[in-house]
């Protein structure tokens, strides 16, 4: 089975630093990767996904993540952040198989702006 | 990417009654999976639905507890049944891509309350 791990519950941050949010997976078979935003009060919103080819994707509104299969990690980053990026990030695993459509999530980092 | 709305957007509700919450798709599509967001917590997979059969329940849901129905492949409900307060929750439904079906998509969510 499929585990996700988010390494940082919270990570404040000024605003236009740099910001990493950490995600490490766990599995047994190879495995599509996504990072989803949650906003104050809102459904998600995919950010990125790994599928196959290039490690480093890039997203929506700047971010970008990098597959690492050794170290099993997913981390995204943006390098230069704003205050409307503060929201709580999931990064989220499923199996490229044919066992089912399940999505595993981690805990989720919250991403604190600061003026 | 298709556009999914739920309905209520949230609820106060007392303890030992029911919920109906719904989930309407702008498209057709497969497959609907809900999910359970606990106050500061992750999400975790209700389970899945198809059309035309039954839902699919991870371990730890069960039909009693949350009966699903999907009469269509745009449209879907999730009962809470016999609340508790623990079942206070946010409730997301969300589809996969008809186009890039290893993606999914959420709804903006139902917060529910139950006292």
């Amino acid at each position: 089975a499929q585990s996700v791990t988010q390494l940082d519950s919270q990570v404040p941050v000024f605003e236009e630093a740099p910001v990493e949010l950490r995600c490490n997976y766990s599995s047994s078979v190879s495995v599509y990767l996504f990072w989803y935003v949650q906003y104050p009060n809102q459904g998600l919103q995919l950010l990125l996904k790994y599928l196959s080819g290039s490690t480093l994707v890039k997203g929506i509104n700047g971010f970008e993540a990098e597959f690492n299969k050794s170290q099993t990690s997913f981390h995204l980053r943006k390098p230069s952040v704003h205050i409307r990026d503060t929201a709580e990030y999931f990064c989220a695993v499923r199996e490229n198989n044919n066992a089912g459509n399940m999505l595993t999530f981690g805990g989720g980092t919250r991403l604190m702006v600061k003026p | 990417s298709a556009v999914i709305s739920q309905k209520p957007s949230r609820d106060i509700c007392q303890r030992g009654t029911s919920l109906t919450i719904q989930c309407q798709v702008d498209s057709q599509v497969t497959m609907m999976f809900w999910y359970r967001q606990q106050p500061g917590q992750s999400l975790t997979l209700i389970a899945t639905a198809n059309q035309g059969s039954e839902a699919t329940y991870e371990s730890g849901f069960v039909i009693d507890k949350f009966p699903i129905s999907r009469p269509n492949l745009t449209f879907s409900t999730l009962t809470v049944s016999n609340m508790s307060p623990e079942d206070s929750s946010i409730y997301l439904c969300s589809v996969e891509d008809g186009d890039r079906p290893v993606e999914q998509y959420f709804g903006p969510g139902t917060r529910l309350t139950v006292t």
